[in-house]
């Protein structure tokens, strides 16, 4: 069984903090991380995936097999990055399809 | 390029009845796949639709079914609804690839289905 947990439902931080959202996974096979973002009144996007390995909107994720975790960082928040964030799963052995969710985290970067 | 598209985007049904829900993938998608989303049980995975095949499915009764058709829309019914299925109905499309590494996966606005 494959099991995504966000242990912070709510996250609250000021413009300019850094910001870590958290994410704990159990997966026994190969796993593929995701961080899903949906904004305010917007549809659930993509946001960044472990293999890309990049930066996207300053936000970067390491995948921690040792830990089993795939947080979300960013240096710098912004207001504009206030919004529900959701980690990912998929399992090699299955279609990518087939995403396991974490609940989500609602940030909101204050003024 | 269009969005995934789901239609209706609301829907008001009662306990007994049926639904069905539709989704336009984005054009050259393959993969359909729809979730549920609910305040207590957040996004679980329903089914997967590639090529009019249901590659994949997930813990739900057999009263949630799909399909797909040639030009890769696809339908999600729900028989004999009870109260807990009022969700939002996301759908999902990609490319198809096995691995979502080449193959994200793109999603509609969802349909928010009230049984009462």
């Amino acid at each position: 069984a494959q099991r995504v947990t966000q242990p912070e439902k709510l996250l609250s931080v000021f413009k300019g903090a850094p910001v870590e959202l958290k994410c704990n996974y159990s997966y026994s096979g190969s796993p593929e991380l995701f961080w899903y973002v949906q904004y305010s009144r917007q549809r659930l996007q993509l946001l960044l995936r472990h293999i890309s390995r990049e930066s996207i909107k300053g936000f970067t994720a390491d995948l921690n097999k040792g830990e089993t975790s795939f947080h979300l960082k960013k240096p710098f928040a912004q207001e504009e990055d206030s919004a529900m964030y959701y980690c990912a799963l998929s399992g090699l052995e299955t279609s990518g399809s087939r995403l396991t969710f974490g609940e989500g985290t609602q940030l909101t970067v204050n003024p | 390029k269009a969005g995934v598209t789901q239609t209706p985007r609301y829907l008001i049904k009662t306990r007994g009845q049926q639904v069905t829900l539709s989704c336009s993938p984005i054009s050259g998608h393959r993969s359909v796949s729809w979730y549920q989303q609910t305040p207590g049980q957040g996004l679980q995975f329903l089914f997967e639709y590639f090529s009019e095949t249901q590659r994949n499915k997930g813990n739900f009764p057999g009263r949630f079914s799909g399909r797909q058709f040639s030009n890769s829309r696809s339908e999600m019914n729900v028989s004999t609804l009870e109260l807990g299925d009022s969700a939002l109905y996301l759908c999902a499309s990609s490319l198809g690839a096995w691995s979502s590494y080449n193959s994200p996966l793109h999603f509609g606005n969802g349909t928010r289905l009230t049984v009462t």
